[in-house]
C-alpha cells in the first residue's frame, strides 16, 4: 500500500524568499514521485518527477525536489518565490501494486501564497 | 488543439437533469482517467480506461457512467446527481505500454460542476 502526506495545507512566503513544500510518502516498492501544480481554474501541470535516476530532480519554473529514501521525503523547493508561483501544489506517489500495475496516490495539496 | 481538452468548462444542473462531460486528448495516449476534486479533499480517482477497456472503477455511484468510444475520447454521463456531487471533474491521459505500468499523466483544465 502507498500513501503520501503533505505536511502543510497552507504556506505563505514573501516574494523573493525561498519556498519549501514538504511531502512524505510510504511505499512498498520502488516508487515514482511527482509534484503537480494547479493554478486557479486550471488543470494540474507536472512540475517535476523522480523515477529512480538522480535523487535531485530539477523541474520547470526553477523548482526542484530531492528524493531522500532514508527520510521517505520528497520536499519541493525554490530559491526565490515569484508572485506567479501562487497556486496549489500536489505531491503524488506512483507505486507498483501487487497486481503489477502502478497506481497514483495524490496528497491533499498545499496552497502556496506569495506576498508582495 | 493540443494536450487534453474538456468541455464544458462549467456546468450547472438540477438533480433530475441528464448531462455529459467530454474529454479529448491529442497526445496519442492509450489510457484515460476521470478524477473528482472536491474542496479540501485529495483528488479521487473515479475511472481508468486502458486501451479503451475500463480497468478500474473505484466504487463510484451508478449515477456516474463513463464511456470511452476510442483512445482519444472519454465521456462521463451524469444523471440524477446530488448536491454533494458538485466538484471539479478532471480528465487525464497517459501512455501505457502494457498492464504493468502507468506513466506520467497529463491533465485537462477540468469541468466545474454545480448540482442544484
Amino acid at each position: 500500500a502507498q500513501s503520501v502526506t503533505q505536511l502543510d495545507s497552507h504556506v505563505s512566503v514573501s516574494e523573493g524568499t525561498p519556498v519549501l513544500l514538504r511531502c512524505n510518502y510510504s511505499s512498498s516498492y520502488s516508487p515514482s514521485l511527482f509534484w503537480y501544480v494547479q493554478h486557479p481554474n486550471k488543470g494540474l501541470q507536472l512540475l517535476l518527477k523522480y523515477t529512480s535516476a538522480a535523487t535531485l530532480v530539477k523541474g520547470i519554473n526553477g523548482f526542484e525536489a530531492e528524493f531522500k529514501k532514508s527520510e521517505t521525503s520528497f520536499h519541493l523547493t525554490k530559491p526565490s518565490a515569484h508572485m506567479s508561483d501562487a497556486a496549489e501544489y500536489f505531491c503524488v506517489v506512483s507505486d507498483q501494486e501487487d497486481t503489477g500495475r502502478r497506481a497514483l496516490t495524490f496528497g491533499s495539496g498545499t496552497r502556496l501564497q506569495v506576498q508582495p | 488543439e493540443t494536450g487534453v481538452t474538456q468541455t464544458p468548462r462549467h456546468l450547472v444542473m438540477g438533480m433530475t437533469n441528464k448531462k455529459s462531460l467530454k474529454c479529448e486528448q491529442h497526445l496519442g495516449h492509450n489510457a484515460m482517467y476521470w478524477y473528482k476534486q472536491s474542496a479540501k479533499k485529495p483528488l479521487e480517482l473515479m475511472f481508468v480506461y486502458s486501451l479503451e477497456e475500463r480497468v478500474e472503477n473505484n466504487s463510484v455511484p451508478s449515477r456516474f457512467s463513463p464511456e470511452c468510444p476510442n483512445s482519444s475520447h472519454l465521456f462521463l454521463h451524469l444523471h440524477t446527481l446530488q448536491p454533494e456531487d458538485s466538484a471539479l471533474y478532471l480528465c487525464a491521459s497517459s501512455q501505457e505500454r502494457d498492464m504493468s505500468g502507468f506513466y506520467e499523466q497529463f491533465f485537462g483544465p477540468g469541468t466545474r460542476l454545480t448540482v442544484l
